[in-house]
């Protein structure tokens, strides 16, 4: 069955810190691919998105991220994270050839210090 | 355009109990979602409905049950609410266009506690 792993259950870091969250989905056809944030008490935003041409994305706030076909990857990176960053991130995959179904990731909880 | 809107944003029930959480969208989208949102479970697909007039299970549909009122609105409901139900309950839609990606809009929440 299709599925999205995403590595970093929780992860802590210090303002201007680098990130990296880690996103591997499970099917061989063609996709396409999502970064949702969900701020405290907010609900769910689109962060970014790939689904055809280059392969590393932009999104709001300073994000990117980078779809690696070989790897079945799309890890999101910032190079230097915000207080205002604090929230949970879903990585997430929609089949091209299936209906029109999203499958989501368990999420990380990024919780940035001051 | 209120986007997607969801009510209630709060509800208490007992075990036992039945309820209908409301879903209505301004976008003049296709399809839409209900998923519930678990600590470390991520969001979970309860049911969707690719169009107006059909709708079909996704991965957790046990408990529930959805009707397509029409292309705006899309409930979920609970016929006998138990404890294992308690979480955030989350609407989604998409227009369905698959050539420019399915991004999905959701909807603010329902917390749902079951006593």
């Amino acid at each position: 069955a299709q599925s999205v792993s995403q590595h970093n259950h929780h992860v802590i870091l210090s303002e201007a810190a680098s990130l990296e969250l880690g996103c591997n989905y499970s099917y061989g056809g063609t996709v396409n691919l999502f970064w949702y944030v969900q701020y405290p008490g907010q609900h769910l935003q689109l962060l970014l998105k790939y689904f055809s041409g280059d392969p590393l994305v932009k999104g709001i706030k300073g994000f990117e991220a980078e779809f690696i076909k070989s790897k079945f990857s799309f890890n999101l990176r910032k190079p230097s994270v915000q207080w205002s960053d604090t929230a949970e991130y879903f990585c997430a995959v929609s089949l091209m050839n299936r209906d029109d179904k999203i499958i989501f990731g368990k999420g990380t909880r990024l919780h940035i210090l001051p | 355009n209120a986007g997607v809107t969801q009510t209630p944003k709060f509800q208490v029930l007992k075990t036992g109990q039945s309820m209908t959480l409301q879903c209505a969208q301004d976008m003049n989208h296709n399809s839409m979602y209900w998923y519930r949102q678990d600590p470390g479970m991520g969001l979970r697909l309860i049911y969707y409905s690719a169009s107006e007039g059909t709708t079909d299970k996704g991965e957790v549909p046990n408990g529930y049950n959805v009707s397509r009122l029409n292309k705006r609105e899309f409930s979920l409901r609970l016929e006998s609410a138990a404890p294992s139900q308690t979480s955030v309950y989350f609407c989604a839609s998409t227009p369905r266009g698959r050539e420019v990606g399915e991004t999905q809009y959701f909807g603010p929440g329902t917390r749902l506690l079951v006593l």
